[in-house]
């Protein structure tokens, strides 16, 4: 069964205190790995999709990388208006094209 | 160009009472989707769609019917809410690789 792991539950920050979230997966057949942004009262914003081990996106202070177990959010002298939920979620074989997400990591970056 | 829409935004029924949520997406997508959120759970897949007149159940189907009579369009029904149906719900669409979410809808029920 497809199952995605997203660790801490939550974290809190210094602002330009750089740290990590972690997202491990277990899928059949990894056909991409989201992270997704989400502010409170909000719909989940696409952040990177990644497709094979190896593979790095940027985007401003955040850096996504992916292993065949896992893939880490880098978020690089974070500000305070990186504070939200970031969710992780995998794709995997079979032609429904769901995500199956986690249950996020709750970060709060303090000034 | 809205992407997705979700109505209403808030909600609030009395336990026993039927309601319908729309969802509509304006980018052609063929997959839409339907997802409660409940702290400490994450989002859970109520149905999916493939396309246009089909509709299949997802991680948490019960208490729920849904339906894609057109292409932009897909309806999520609460025939008899429950409490337990306390939830957010989202709705999605894809045209992979690309997913879409709306803003949520905001369900009580008393």
């Amino acid at each position: 069964e497809d199952q995605v792991t997203q660790s801490p539950e939550a974290l809190r920050l210094q602002e330009g205190e750089s740290s990590s979230l972690n997202c491990s997966y277990t899928v059949s057949g990894l056909r991409g790995l989201f992270w997704y942004r989400q502010d409170p009262g909000k719909g989940p914003e696409f952040l990177f999709t990644l497709y094979s081990a190896g593979e790095e996106k940027e985007k401003e202070r955040l850096k996504a990388t992916l292993t065949k177990k896992e893939s880490f959010l880098h978020i690089t002298a974070p500000k305070p208006e990186d504070s939200a939920t970031y969710l992780c979620a995998v794709r995997g074989g079979g032609a429904t094209n769901k995500l199956i997400f986690g249950t996020g990591t709750l970060l709060a970056v303090q000034p | 160009n809205a992407g997705v829409t979700q109505t209403p935004k808030f909600r609030v029924l009395k336990t026993g009472q039927s309601m319908t949520l729309l969802c509509a997406q304006d980018m052609n997508h063929e997959y839409m989707y339907w997802y409660r959120q409940d702290p400490g759970m994450g989002l859970r897949l109520i149905h999916y769609s493939v396309g246009e007149g089909t509709t299949a159940k997802g991680e948490v189907p019960d208490g729920y019917n849904v339906s894609r009579l057109k292409k932009q369009n897909f309806l999520l029904g609460l025939e008899s809410a429950a409490p337990s149906q306390t939830s957010v719900y989202f709705c999605a669409s894809s045209s992979s690789p690309s997913y879409t979410f709306g803003s949520g809808t905001r369900l009580t029920v008393v």
